[in-house]
């Protein structure tokens, strides 16, 4: 089945330090999603990239679909202590009914 | 403007008991869907409904787990004769469109199981 992972699992960065983190798919992708969870909190929506290549931004979040729409990235800039939380990529393949998960990647932000 | 709403948002039950998770998907959003969130680890995808119907239910155990979305009232997500592997945090998320068509969930609180 499909399988969506994520590099790393941990990112302890210092604040205002940039840092990437990646997310691979196992099949070809309709479309990717990013999620943020905060401690104790839910998944809540960031973005939706469809097109191969895309990036797009939102304040100090950038995010890339990859050429074979099989890998995504997301790199943020001058980390901050709101940034803590886990970054979940998000994956469904073309006509597919489920959103497929990674792992995420635990943001721990060091003052 | 209630978003997704979830209830319980802990619930503990014994071993061997049942255990009914509840979500109102937002105002306008016909599709739901149900995840299982182990510490530390990622979602799993267990169901997917559209009003009154199971569209995909290949992340659920085949026993013991069942999903409905009537007509009137909640999603209900039951879990019989509880083990203790089966405690978590379940998330319940809707959209307005089918997966196909793109576009983000929004997610509910969650409910925390217990088994004791």
């Amino acid at each position: 089945g499909q399988q969506v992972m994520q590099i790393p699992q941990y990112q302890h960065v210092q604040e205002g330090e940039d840092f990437t983190t990646y997310c691979n798919s196992s099949t070809t992708l309709s479309n990717i999603q990013w999620y943020k969870q905060r401690p104790g909190g839910h998944p809540v929506f960031l973005i939706q990239l469809v097109k191969s290549g895309e990036v797009k931004k939102q304040k100090r979040l950038t995010f890339q679909f990859g050429e074979a729409k099989k890998n995504s990235s997301l790199h943020i800039t001058a980390t901050q202590t709101t940034d803590v939380g886990t970054y979940f990529c998000a994956g469904l393949k073309a006509a597919g009914n489920k959103l497929t998960f990674g792992g995420g990647t635990r943001v721990l932000v060091k003052p | 403007n209630a978003g997704v709403m979830q209830n319980p948002r802990h619930l503990v039950r014994r071993r061997g008991q049942e255990a009914r998770l509840r979500c109102s998907p937002m105002k306008g959003h016909s599709h739901v869907y149900w995840y299982r969130q182990l510490p530390e680890e990622g979602l799993k995808f267990m169901v997917y409904l559209q009003k009154e119907n199971i569209i995909d239910e290949s992340g659920m155990p085949k026993e013991r787990f069942s999903a409905e979305f009537p007509k009137e009232g909640p999603s209900i997500l039951r879990i019989q004769q509880v083990v203790r592997g089966d405690s978590a945090a379940y998330f319940c998320a809707s959209s307005p469109n089918p997966p196909r068509q793109g576009g983000g969930y929004t997610f509910g609180s969650g409910t925390r199981l217990t088994v004791v």
